[in-house]
């Protein structure tokens, strides 16, 4: 059974609109949570993360929202811009031993 | 920025075939990481190193060994290539093993053949 869901396999949005990605986790036990951008042919990068002592962290147009009592978590990029088309994946854990990956959301900005 | 390299960006080997996945990193992490990733099952974790020389097995550790002689260096060994290793590999590393995040190579994609 999936600990770190994305129910979302795809997601398109206009350019300068938000977009919001979102991943649902089953651990109550996850203390850290991070989501990272993929291209094709690359490895995946790391965009932002949020301890569980904290609701929200921003990073430019990246902002994370952590809801504990929905186990829910959300990714908000504003504005969005094609450059942000990419596959976006969130991760939650303990530690990195144990660090549990959702399936991925494939984003489309277009123009 | 950290960088984690991998040697190899594509390869294609025979089944049966001995074939070693090279991963540098040049941030000092104690942490290295080797991930596969398949269509439909996401990123799994094949071993992990919090040390030189010191390792242990993840998720899917059976027919991968692996080594660290030297602390920015991780290599992962398929002893005997099989086809259901076809696949996206993926090497990380990650200062701290709590509250850090990993830090992806480029992949190899491995084709056996």
């Amino acid at each position: 059974d999936q600990q770190v869901k994305q129910n979302s396999p795809s997601l398109s949005v206009q350019e300068g609109r938000i977009s919001i990605l979102n991943c649902d986790y089953t651990n109550s036990m996850f203390d850290y949570f991070l989501w990272y951008k993929k291209y094709p042919a690359e490895g995946p990068t790391f965009l932002i993360s949020i301890s569980s002592i904290k609701d929200k962290n921003e990073d430019g147009r990246f902002t994370v929202f952590l809801n504990k009592s929905a186990k829910h978590l959300s990714l908000h990029i504003v504005p969005s811009q094609p450059g942000d088309s990419a596959v976006y994946f969130c991760a939650a854990s303990e530690d990195n031993r144990k660090l549990i990956w959702g399936l991925g959301t494939s984003l489309a900005v277009n123009p | 920025d950290v960088k984690v390299t991998q040697s190899s960006r594509y390869l294609v080997k025979r089944t049966g075939e001995k074939v070693f996945l090279e991963c540098v990193q040049d941030m000092d992490h104690e942490n290295m990481f080797w991930y596969r990733q398949d269509p439909g099952l996401g990123l799994r974790l094949i071993y992990f190193s919090y040390d030189v020389k010191m390792k242990e097995k993840g998720d899917i550790p059976e027919g991968y060994s692996v080594s660290r002689e030297k602390k920015e260096r991780f290599s992962l060994i398929l002893e005997s290539a099989s086809t259901n290793q076809t696949s996206m590999y993926l090497c990380a590393s990650s200062r701290t093993l709590s509250n850090s995040p990993l830090h992806f190579g480029n992949g190899t994609r491995l084709t056996v053949t």
